[in-house]
């Protein structure tokens, strides 16, 4: 069985500060992927990233980075000098040999100016 | 490129009623999802469509929820009798091969059953 945690249920930053997004996972395949999704309040998922299992590398896109430790069993998400923009829901997401995508609760992050 | 098309984008019902969601995916993507998202949840699966044949439906309460995808393309999932428990959003999702792939999603349809 797969299982996405995300720790945290709402998170409140000022404009300009750098936010963390947790997210742990489990599960027993070897091959998965894991993913980010943005959720904002017109309700619609919007896809961030996928990374692989076989490739440990951090990424950056622009103001996003994510950092994947498969020694914690970890995929967190950061957000580097937010904006009221970034305000939404954060999935984070495993698929694995079930070709199913296992959701995490998500985190409510609020972005104040 | 037109995105997933869900319709309607609310509906509201008493319980014992019946009612029907409309999905229209990305042109050429093969496989189909249907998520319930419960509010404060994640996305739950409901079942999946490969083409117009169903993958995997575990998670469908059959009893009430039935789901197709006629000519493998849109899909229509439909709860009859709902319940108070129904009320949730009704995402449906939609993938190139289904293998790894990036899911796109719809706007979803919000389900409030009273």
């Amino acid at each position: 069985a797969q299982k996405v945690t995300q720790a945290q249920t709402e998170i409140s930053v000022v404009e300009k500060e750098d936010v963390t997004l947790d997210c742990v996972y489990e599960t027993r395949d070897t091959t998965y992927y894991l993913f980010w999704y943005k959720q904002p309040p017109s309700g619609e998922l919007v896809f961030l990233i996928r990374r692989n299992s076989f490739d440990e590398q951090n990424e950056i896109s622009g103001r996003y980075s994510w950092n994947f430790q498969k020694s914690t069993s970890s995929f967190n998400f950061t957000i580097t000098a937010s904006q009221v923009v970034d305000s939404a829901v954060y999935f984070c997401a495993l698929e694995g040999s079930a070709r199913q995508l296992t959701f995490g609760s998500g985190t409510q992050l609020t972005v104040l100016p | 490129e037109a995105g997933v098309a869900q319709s309607p984008r609310y509906k509201i019902i008493e319980k014992r009623q019946s009612v029907a969601f409309w999905c229209n995916p990305i042109s050429g993507h093969a496989t189909l999802y249907w998520y319930q998202q419960i509010l404060g949840q994640g996305p739950k699966l409901l079942i999946q469509f490969q083409n117009n044949g169903v993958v995997d439906d575990s998670q469908l309460p059959k009893d009430r929820f039935s789901a197709e995808r006629l000519k493998g393309v849109d899909s229509t999932l439909k709860i009859q009798p709902a319940k108070l428990e129904d009320s949730a959003v009704y995402l449906c999702a939609s993938s190139y091969q289904g293998n790894y792939n990036e899911q796109f999603f719809g706007p979803g349809t919000r389900l409030t059953v009273l």
